[in-house]
């Protein structure tokens, strides 16, 4: 069966410092894989969504970026991060019945 | 462009009740894929439903069933039988392609004991 994994859980930092999130997923190969993200009470907003190995399609310009090194790898960076980047992350794979799976999520709060 | 729209920012529902969440999903496409979401206090997303658009059958999951109506781009939610562990936000969610998806605002739905 197929798992994705997220970490860190959560994440203390302070403006200006960098970021790296990691997803993985495991029991399927090429997926989709994307990058959303969540502030609190309010939807879902779609940063970055990947079709194969280094090939990123950015939504929402902004001081974050996405590499996908390995197949099932994705990662969601950031220089300098900034207070508005605090919220909830989630990355997701689709299958091939065009259905989302999530992570569990990674909590950053920027100070 | 697709949008997605959820008018329900919250709905409540007594526990064994039958509550019904709204969404719209506005798209060109004839063909795409629609779904609902669930996710509970610990954030974790949680597939309820799919609807294939060139199915006419409305989809069922136990006490979950949708009500599509393809030519309103209307796609409610029903939920029978509510219990208290379907408390959570629900987000609406549809794709064209399986590329990318597009999320409505959520409903915050609350059960009543």
């Amino acid at each position: 069966s197929q798992t994705i994994h997220q970490w860190p859980a959560t994440l203390v930092q302070p403006v200006g410092s960098p970021l790296s999130l990691e997803c993985t997923v495991e029991g399927t190969s090429n997926p989709n894989l994307y990058w959303y993200r969540q502030a609190a009470g309010r939807g879902l907003q779609l940063l970055f969504y990947s079709v194969g190995i280094g090939q990123i399609s950015s939504e929402v310009p902004q001081n974050l970026s996405a590499s996908r090194p390995q197949d099932r790898q994705f990662i969601l960076s950031s220089k300098k991060l900034l207070l508005s980047d605090s919220g909830f992350y989630l990355c997701a794979w689709n299958d091939e019945h065009e259905q989302q799976y999530f992570g569990p999520g990674t909590r950053l709060t920027v100070t | 462009a697709q949008t997605v729209t959820q008018s329900q920012p919250e709905m409540s529902v007594q526990e064994a009740e039958t509550v019904t969440l709204s969404c719209t999903y506005d798209t060109s496409e004839s063909d795409y894929y629609l779904f609902w979401y669930k996710q509970p206090p610990s954030r974790q997303m949680i597939l309820v439903i799919r609807q294939e658009a060139y199915k006419q059958q409305n989809a069922t999951e136990n006490r979950f069933s949708v009500n599509f109506q393809k030519a309103a781009k209307s796609f409610s939610l029903k939920i029978s039988d509510s219990q208290l562990g379907d408390a959570a936000m629900y987000f609406c969610a549809g794709t064209n392609t399986g590329n990318q998806f597009y999320f409505g605002t959520g409903t915050s739905l609350t059960v009543i004991p």
